[in-house]
Order: C-alpha cells, then sequence, then structure tokens
C-alpha cells in the first residue's frame, strides 16, 4: 500500500524567511503532484514532477524530486502571507495512472 | 471557461436521507472523481470513473453511490448507510491517458455536507 507522508504537518513561519517541506513516498512511483488549498477552497494544481530530478519553480515556490530517494521537497522562498495555506503532496499509485494518494497536508502560516 | 462545477454548496441533511451531490465538468477529461477531506485526513478516494457507464470503488466507498451516465456528469449519493457524512466532498477530474495530460486533478469548489 502506497504511503504518502509530509513533515511537517504544521508549519509557522515570518515574512521573509525560508523553509522546506518535505514529501517522502514509501513505493515506487514516477509522478508526483503539488496542490495547495486556501481555507474553505477547493484544491488548485502546483506542480506536477514527471522525472527524477525534477526541478519546477513558480515565484517563492520551488519543487522538487528524488524518485530514488522517494522524496519531494517543497522550498519556500522569502516566505509572504499570502502564502499561507495548506499544501498537499500526492503521487500515482504504483501501477494506476488514475488513483493517486494524497498527503495529510501542510498547513503554512506565514506571519507577517 | 472550462471547468468543474459542484452543487450544492452547502448541504444539510438529516439523519436516514440520502443526499445526492452534483458534479459537471466541460473540460472533456475522461476520468473523474469523489474525494472526501475531513479535518487533518487529507483526501480520501470515494469512486472514480474512467469512462461513461463504468465506475471503480475507492479507498472508502461504503455507503455511497455514483453513476457515469454522461461523460460530463459524475453525481454522488450519499446514502443512509454511510454512518458519518459530515464531511467536504471534492470532485476532480483529468484525462485518462498519460500522453494526454500531465495528470494533475483539476477540482470542483467542494460541497460541504452536515448531518443534523
Amino acid at each position: 500500500e502506497l504511503k504518502v507522508e509530509q513533515n511537517p504537518l504544521f508549519l509557522s513561519m515570518q515574512e521573509g524567511k525560508n523553509y522546506t517541506i518535505y514529501c517522502n513516498y514509501s513505493t515506487t512511483s514516477d509522478r508526483l503532484y503539488w496542490y495547495r488549498q486556501d481555507p474553505g477552497k477547493s484544491l488548485e494544481s502546483l506542480f506536477v514532477l514527471l522525472s527524477n530530478g525534477a526541478v519546477k519553480q513558480e515565484g517563492r515556490l520551488m519543487a522538487s524530486l528524488d524518485t530514488k530517494a522517494r522524496l519531494s521537497t517543497l522550498h519556500i522562498t522569502a516566505a509572504v502571507h499570502d502564502l499561507s495555506a495548506t499544501y498537499f503532496c500526492a503521487v500515482d499509485r504504483p501501477g494506476g495512472y488514475q488513483k493517486v494518494t494524497f498527503g495529510i497536508g501542510t498547513k503554512l502560516q506565514v506571519i507577517p | 471557461d472550462g471547468g468543474i462545477t459542484q452543487s450544492p454548496k452547502y448541504l444539510f441533511r438529516k439523519e436516514g436521507q440520502n443526499v445526492t451531490l452534483s458534479c459537471e465538468q466541460n473540460l472533456n477529461h475522461d476520468a473523474m472523481y469523489w474525494y472526501r477531506q475531513d479535518p487533518g485526513q487529507g483526501l480520501r478516494l470515494i469512486y472514480y470513473s474512467q469512462i461513461v457507464n463504468d465506475f471503480q470503488k475507492g479507498d472508502i466507498a461504503e455507503g455511497y453511490s455514483v453513476s457515469r451516465e454522461k461523460k460530463e456528469s459524475f453525481p454522488l449519493t450519499v446514502t443512509s448507510a454511510q454512518k458519518n457524512p459530515t464531511a467536504f466532498y471534492l470532485c476532480a477530474s483529468k484525462a485518462a491517458t498519460r500522453a494526454r495530460d500531465t495528470g494533475e486533478l483539476f477540482f470542483g469548489e467542494g460541497s460541504r455536507l452536515t448531518v443534523l
């Protein structure tokens, strides 16, 4: 059974600081996704990482994937309040493109 | 604009009643999904459908039913058999084949169901 673990589950940080959210998964998969959810809202796609070594950046967020270590990171640079949200990573299940398993999510709070 | 529409946004149900949540998409996606979200538990898959007239149980299908009569529509019925239905329900879709898309899910705005 594929398990996806995120840490930390809650992160409070000051504006201007850097931090990294980690996503570990338990079985081989070659696709990893990062989503953002604002309170009471739906999820929106941030990044799709398709291969080992993939790195994608959008604004102050950068995601990377190491399939050998089964690890993805979401790095936040010089955080701003607008980045406050819950971030989920998700991984395609082995043998099934149609289903993904989500992590529990990391709730990020950026304090002015 | 293309997207996924869920309705209603808020729904209250008395115990013992069935309720149906609507999900419509105009993204021309083949696959559609229903997820349930509870605080602190992330998203859990209820049902999914890859093509019209076919659907599969997800991880927590008990107490739920779905239909897929049209490509655009994937309604979810929460039956009285679902013991703890109060939750946030999210519908999503994506292209069915890897060759057609990167695989990311597109989500509706969600339906919040409360059992009174």
